[in-house]
């Protein structure tokens, strides 16, 4: 069974930064593009970043470029997502998700909250 | 970037109903559009990929239909779980992958 979760989560203040580890089991994770997916409160799905399999190529939404950075670590089974700079905008449930060869999210782990507030 | 509209933003509808819900992209994305369903509290679900394959598991009472810009996912016949958020997702021209913004199918 594929299992993926989220840690890392939490309050922290405009400007800050924190960083965010999925832990995956159930499957070969080299295998598989990862990525975060994020839900502000009360709203709709935004997709943040992507990392290809072998860690070789990364993707990112416009508004988080330069702030973050995904990296994983294959030998750990594990996906990160280093955030800097955070806005109050970037207040969010922080999903990873299993990214499918066909570009669609196939496995999500239960999420991570990030609060940024002073 | 894809913008994906999805319409309405709320139904109101009975179990054993038919839903009814629709995706409409920007520009085309040929068939490369997903469906996904989320309930309170829940991460979500994959339903249906490449606009009418049924992801492993779903029910047959979920299908997918169109392509280009317009899109339609329906439930033939409304289940009480099937009451949830539904959001649909387009791979075609990315990054970014881009979300609809949703629709919500609630009990009448």
């Amino acid at each position: 069974e594929v299992q993926l979760l989220g840690s890392g989560g939490g309050l922290v203040q405009p400007g800050g930064s924190l960083r965010l580890s999925c832990a995956a089991s159930g499957f070969t994770f080299s295998s598989y593009a990862m990525s975060w997916v994020r839900q502000a409160p009360g709203k709709g799905l935004e997709w943040v970043s992507a990392i290809t399999g072998s860690g070789g190529s990364t993707y990112y939404t416009d508004s988080v470029k330069g702030r973050c950075t995904i990296s994983r670590d294959n030998s750990k089974n594990t996906l990160y997502l280093q955030m800097n700079s955070l806005r109050a905008e970037d207040t969010a449930l922080y999903y990873c998700a299993r990214l499918w060869d066909k570009l669609y999210f196939d496995n999500w782990g239960q999420g991570t909250l990030v609060t940024v507030s002073s | 970037e894809i913008v994906l509209t999805q319409s309405p933003a709320t139904l109101s509808l009975s179990p054993g109903e038919r839903a009814t819900l629709s995706c409409r992209a920007s520009q085309s994305v040929r068939n490369y559009l997903a469906w996904y369903q989320q309930k309170p509290g829940q991460a979500p679900r994959l339903l249906i990929y490449d606009a009418s394959n049924r992801a492993t598991g779903v029910p047959a009472r979920f299908s997918g239909s169109g392509s280009g810009t317009d899109f339609t996912l329906t439930i033939s016949s409304l289940e009480p779980e099937d009451f949830a958020l539904y959001y649909c997702q387009q791979r075609s021209n990315w990054p970014p992958l881009t979300f609809g913004g949703g629709t919500k199918v609630e009990i009448k």
